[in-house]
């Protein structure tokens, strides 16, 4: 059964920083990875999608990267803004049926 | 163009009583997804709707949780009998296609007194 796994759950940074949110999965075998933001008592909200082909996409100051092989995605947050401050939650779509299969998430708070 | 809608937001029931949690999809989507987030937890699949029909219904639970969505009005996931451990937020999702992107309501959060 897929396993997604968020790392760190937490993470703080000063304004301006470039940062790296990790995902890692159990199943190689996937149809497409999620990247979504979800801020408090709101839905969440699909920032980058990755097919199984693809290595990376790239959407303003975000960049997501796929590596199948080795079960590991990453995005890329260049010069965080307090408006990116929100919970960064993966997830895997492994047959293309979008049954999706959602990591912990990491809770991003960005320092004016 | 309204997004996917969920009703309530929020909803406090007693051990035993029913819960009806209700979702219109965006418009133009005809598949239905709902998940549930417990606390410290990350979004669980729980069933997948098609008009009319039930595709996938591997994520509910045996018993007393149910689903459907008529050919006509919004999505209904029902909860019977609810006990604390129903506590969560609940979350549907719809998609024009089955392997295109879902879009997100924002929750219904059900607290079992």
């Amino acid at each position: 059964k897929q396993e997604v796994t968020q790392i760190p759950a937490a993470l703080s940074v000063p304004e301006g920083e470039n940062l790296v949110l990790n995902c890692s999965f159990t199943d190689s075998a996937i149809y497409n990875l999620q990247w979504f933001r979800q801020d408090p008592g709101k839905g969440l909200t699909s920032l980058l999608l990755i097919q199984s082909s693809q290595r990376e996409q790239t959407s303003g100051r975000l960049n997501a990267s796929l590596d199948k092989s080795s079960g590991r995605s990453t995005l890329y947050i260049a010069a965080s803004q307090p408006g990116d401050s929100a919970t960064y939650l993966c997830a895997v779509d492994q047959t293309g049926a979008n049954n999706l299969f959602f990591g912990t998430g990491t809770r991003l708070t960005v320092i004016p | 163009n309204a997004g996917v809608m969920q009703n309530p937001r929020h909803l406090v029931r007693r051990r035993g009583q029913e819960a009806r949690l209700r979702c219109s999809p965006m418009k133009g989507h005809s598949h239905v997804y709902w998940y549930r987030q417990l606390p410290e937890e990350g979004l669980k699949f729980m069933v997948y709707l098609q008009k009319e029909n039930i595709i996938d219904e591997s994520g509910m639970p045996k018993e007393r949780f149910s689903a459907e969505f008529p050919k006509e009005g919004p999505s209904i996931l029902r909860i019977q009998q609810v006990v604390r451990g129903d506590s969560a937020a609940y979350f549907c999702a719809s998609s024009p296609l089955s392997n295109q992107p879902q879009h997100f309501g924002d929750g219904t959060r059900l607290s079992i007194l």
